[in-house]
């Protein structure tokens, strides 16, 4: 079975705090895909990063890093120095070796970044 | 231009109303798909369309009817919908490749069924 799983539903943190959103997938494929997304209140589902099941290197951009650990099934996504603008809920979603664009959301972790 | 634009951005209808929402990209992306996202919860797929042909159905019903006139644009013909339906439907596009390219969502129709 495919599944992602956000255990974390809402996480509340003041602003400048280091913020680690939690994400653990299964799949039974050995070539899968991860990703990260942010929805901003307005609606909007961004893009943030994409991984293979083949690239375990971990990736920083700017103030957000992913640790990507194939031994835990986790992909989890930190969050340096938090601002009100990231506040948003995540998404972590898998897409595997079955058809294009059908990817498996996790629940979601809502952030909240207080001033 | 690297945005899915989505109209309309609201929309209120009625349980025999007849209406459609549109989705534009022009970032040349030969991929499609149509989501439903319910309040706090996660995207669900509906409809993936791939070089303008239908590749996918998630089992949706038959008051939902996808439409793909060209390349660049993607329609969600609604009809007797149930107030169930009420959702947040977005649209996305990709490229089509083996390398599951990232998907770009538009912002969204918000559909309320009265």
């Amino acid at each position: 079975a495919q599944k992602v799983t956000q255990a974390q539903t809402e996480i509340s943190v003041v602003e400048k705090e280091d913020v680690t959103l939690d994400c653990v997938y299964e799949t039974r494929d050995t070539t899968y895909y991860l990703f990260w997304y942010k929805q901003p209140p307005s609606g909007e589902l961004v893009f943030l990063i994409r991984r293979n099941s083949f690239d375990e290197q971990n990736e920083i951009s700017g103030r957000y890093s992913w640790n990507f650990q194939k031994s835990t099934s986790s992909f989890n996504f930190t969050i340096t120095a938090s601002q009100v603008v990231d506040s948003a809920v995540y998404f972590c979603a898998l897409n595997y070796g079955g058809s294009q664009g059908n990817l498996i959301f996790g629940k979601g972790t809502k952030l909240s970044v207080k001033p | 231009d690297t945005e899915v634009t989505q109209t309309p951005k609201h929309l209120v209808m009625g349980m025999t109303n007849k209406k459609s929402l549109k989705c534009e990209q022009h970032m040349g992306h030969r991929a499609m798909y149509w989501y439903k996202q319910k309040a706090k919860k996660p995207p669900e797929l509906m409809f993936v369309y791939s070089y303008e042909k239908l590749s996918i159905n998630e089992s949706v019903p038959s008051r939902f009817s996808p439409e793909c006139p060209n390349s660049s644009l993607l329609n969600l013909h609604l009809h007797a919908l149930q107030p169930e339906d009420s959702a947040l439907y977005l649209c996305a596009s990709s490229q089509v490749d083996r390398e599951r390219a990232s998907l770009n969502f538009g912002p969204g129709t918000r559909l309320t069924v009265t």
